[in-house]
């Protein structure tokens, strides 16, 4: 079985500052992980995605993610916040089984202060 | 390139009534999903088409839940009866086929109101 914790429901970061999101998860197989986006009255966006090629991943509008199997994390980052950044993010972990089926975490909401 | 519609965006009904939401994927998707997202949560899976044929629904509360997607194109599911605790977003999504290397696609979402 597999599952995602992500380890803070909110950060709140000044404009211009990095921005570090933390997820760990649980998979008995090597999974695919993801990170997606969710801006208010929108649909849920594809950020990045690790499927075992390299483990740093890069992503759209500046976002990265590392995939650390020994610490069983995959965390994002960006280096400089702006104030669009400001969403609600969802890890996601999807096992190698053929159904394609997607496992979320509860979400982190990003505030982003002027 | 179109994304996936869903209608409506909103729905408020009462608890015992049916309520039924439409998605329509992306041309050229075989694959479409129904999601769950209930406040303060992540979205969870209810059922996975492939094409007209259901892949998984394990997830789905059949007593009162029912989806059917009969042209292989668009999907409803239907809510009947509601419950309170089946207020949520609903969301669709699709992809071009089943496996993790075929990105999903998402709608807006239906935000339902059971009161």
């Amino acid at each position: 079985a597999q599952s995602v914790t992500q380890l803070d429901s909110h950060v709140s970061v000044s404009e211009g500052t990095p921005v570090l999101l933390r997820c760990n998860y649980s998979s008995s197989y090597s999974p695919s992980l993801f990170w997606y986006v969710q801006h208010p009255n929108k649909g849920l966006q594809l950020l990045l995605k690790y499927t075992s090629a390299a483990t740093l991943v890069k992503g759209i509008n500046g976002f990265e993610a590392e995939f650390k199997k020994s610490e069983t994390s995959f965390h994002l980052t960006k280096p400089s916040a702006h104030m669009s950044d400001a969403a609600e993010y969802f890890c996601v972990v999807s096992e190698p089984t053929g159904a394609n089926n997607l496992f979320f975490g509860t979400g982190t909401r990003l505030t982003v202060i002027p | 390139e179109a994304g996936v519609a869903q209608s409506p965006r909103y729905k408020i009904i009462e608890k015992r009534q049916s309520v039924a939401f439409w998605c329509n994927p992306i041309s050229g998707h075989a694959t479409l999903y129904w999601y769950q997202q209930i406040l303060g949560q992540g979205p969870k899976l209810l059922i996975q088409f492939q094409n007209n044929g259901v892949v998984d629904d394990s997830q789905l509360p059949k007593d009162r839940f029912s989806a059917e997607r009969l042209k292989g194109v668009d999907s409803t599911l239907k809510i009947q009866p509601a419950k309170l605790e089946d207020s949520a977003v609903y969301l669709c999504a699709s992809s071009l086929g089943v496996g993790t290397y075929n990105e999903q696609f998402f709608g807006p979402g239906t935000r339902l109101t059971v009161l």
